[in-house]
């Protein structure tokens, strides 16, 4: 069946720049991960969804970061006011449960570049 | 002291060894361990996941897991020069309720013919 699909694969844009990137998990799987490889960096966790709720928002770097999930499936992460910083690789993950011993399947990331 | 380490390498193994990955954690009640591998340019893609003590094999690859002494590994058997990527060890914290993974810095492996 279809993995995870995130779009786009690959963002450009001005330091000042809002950006959206999107997470299309695997059909039925009901936790959604975002996490951040920046250069050299390992993966740093941002926000999970369970459903279209977010109980877990601890790794969003700073209020420029927000998420939405709707319909229990595709997911939007926005980051408003770009920095040279939030230059990185975006990851989205999903999992058929949350808890024990679910893996979680990565999608092929957005590779974002600020300017 | 971070939550998963490993070391960063490169671990260079001869084609046709035993290329031998570690990984050690921190949160004494962690129940799931996972082992991804990332290739340059990509995204991880799961190889193992084992969460009870012992050893779990699939294909060339073992995993094995020592809840005591808190530390996971990862042997790749008759290493190929497409075993060549970055191996990521993540861990599943008892301290999370809402199952994110904590990441090693990950291990390079490079295969040399």
């Amino acid at each position: 069946g279809a993995g995870v699909s995130q779009s786009p694969s690959n963002k450009v844009t001005e330091k000042g720049k809002d950006v959206e990137l999107r997470c299309d998990p695997i059909s039925g799987h009901t936790a959604l991960y975002w996490y951040r490889q920046s250069l050299g960096q390992g993966l740093e966790f941002l926000i999970y969804f369970q459903g279209n709720s977010a109980p877990d928002k601890s790794g969003l770097p700073s209020d420029r970061f927000s998420a939405e999930r709707t319909g229990g499936s595709v997911s939007t992460l926005t980051i408003q006011r770009t920095q040279q910083e939030d230059s990185a690789v975006y990851l989205c993950a999903s999992s058929f449960r949350p808890r024990g011993t679910e893996p979680q399947h990565f999608g092929d990331g957005t590779r974002l570049s600020i300017l | 002291q971070k939550e998963v380490e490993q070391n960063s390498g490169p671990l260079s193994v001869p084609e046709g060894a035993i290329a031998s990955l570690n990984c050690t954690y921190s949160d004494r009640g962690s129940q799931s361990f996972f082992w991804y591998r990332q290739y340059s340019g990509k995204s991880p893609e799961l190889i193992m996941f084992i969460y009870s003590n012992g050893d779990k094999e699939d294909g060339r690859f073992t995993a094995q897991l020592n809840k005591a002494s808190q530390y996971v590994s990862l042997l790749i058997r008759d290493s190929q020069p497409s075993d060549s990527a970055t191996y990521l060890c993540a861990v599943k914290l008892a301290t999370d309720s809402w199952g994110k993974l904590q990441f090693g810095a990950g291990t390079q492996v490079v295969v040399t013919p």
